[in-house]
């Protein structure tokens, strides 16, 4: 069973950083593309960025391009999602998501919140 | 990124069918067989329940039902039952190697 477990979520002042993380279990790892999507409170769902197995292929949306930097390690089986230069849009629930093909969620972690606020 | 364009709310009865649109352009919804749907309930993460525009994953309910006429998806729900209110997203590919979500709509079991 693939599970997706977000970490790394709270509160941060504007212009700050983050690092989300997230553990994958139940599949191997490096052989699938990971993202990123997030959903500001009581919107819809953003798609923000996608990883390649390999790591070796990034895709970012217009919205964080040049703030966020996703990353993996396969050898620990865990993504990430650097956030730099918070804005106060960015306040969302970030979900994990494991890709179907090269950027397509298939399956999803339960998020984890990012609040950003003066 | 413009989202792709669904109406807000659908609404049925028990046992009805209904369908959710999902327009989008030529670089997303119409030129590719990569359109999928979601479902959310309240407080919960999404879940595939389409991909590839009519494919249904492992366990999801022969029910749903999906299909694509340009740049146009839709998503049939048929014998509509109280469990299936929640939040419907669409997604599709897009030409730039990214991916696109639908605006979103709430059905309503009446």
């Amino acid at each position: 069973e693939v599970q997706l477990v977000e970490s790394g979520g709270g509160l941060v002042h504007p212009g700050g950083s983050l690092r989300l993380s997230c553990g994958a279990s139940g599949f191997t790892f490096s052989d699938y593309a990971m993202g990123w999507v997030r959903q500001a409170p009581g919107k819809g769902l953003e798609w923000i960025s996608a990883i390649r197995g390999s790591g070796g292929s990034v895709n970012y949306a217009d919205s964080v391009k040049g703030r966020f930097t996703i990353s993996r390690d396969n050898s620990k089986n865990t993504l990430y999602l650097q956030m730099n230069s918070l804005r106060v849009e960015d306040t969302a629930l970030y979900y994990c998501t494991k890709v179907r093909g090269t950027v397509s969620p298939n399956d999803w972690g339960q998020g984890t919140l990012v609040t950003v606020s003066s | 990124q413009s989202a792709l364009t669904q109406p807000a709310s659908v609404s049925g009865s028990p046992g009805q069918s209904i369908a959710i649109s999902c327009t989008g352009t030529t670089s997303d919804v119409g030129g590719y067989n990569y359109v999928s749907w979601y479902q959310q309930h309240p407080g919960k993460a999404p879940k595939l329940i389409i991909y590839d525009v009519s494919n249904r994953p492992s366990g999801v309910s022969n029910r749903f039902s999906g299909s694509k006429s340009g740049n146009t998806a839709s998503l049939t729900i048929s014998g509509l039952q109280a469990e299936d209110e929640a939040d419907y997203y669409c997604s599709s590919y897009k030409s730039d190697t990214t991916e696109v979500f639908g605006t979103g709509t709430k059905v309503t079991v009446l």
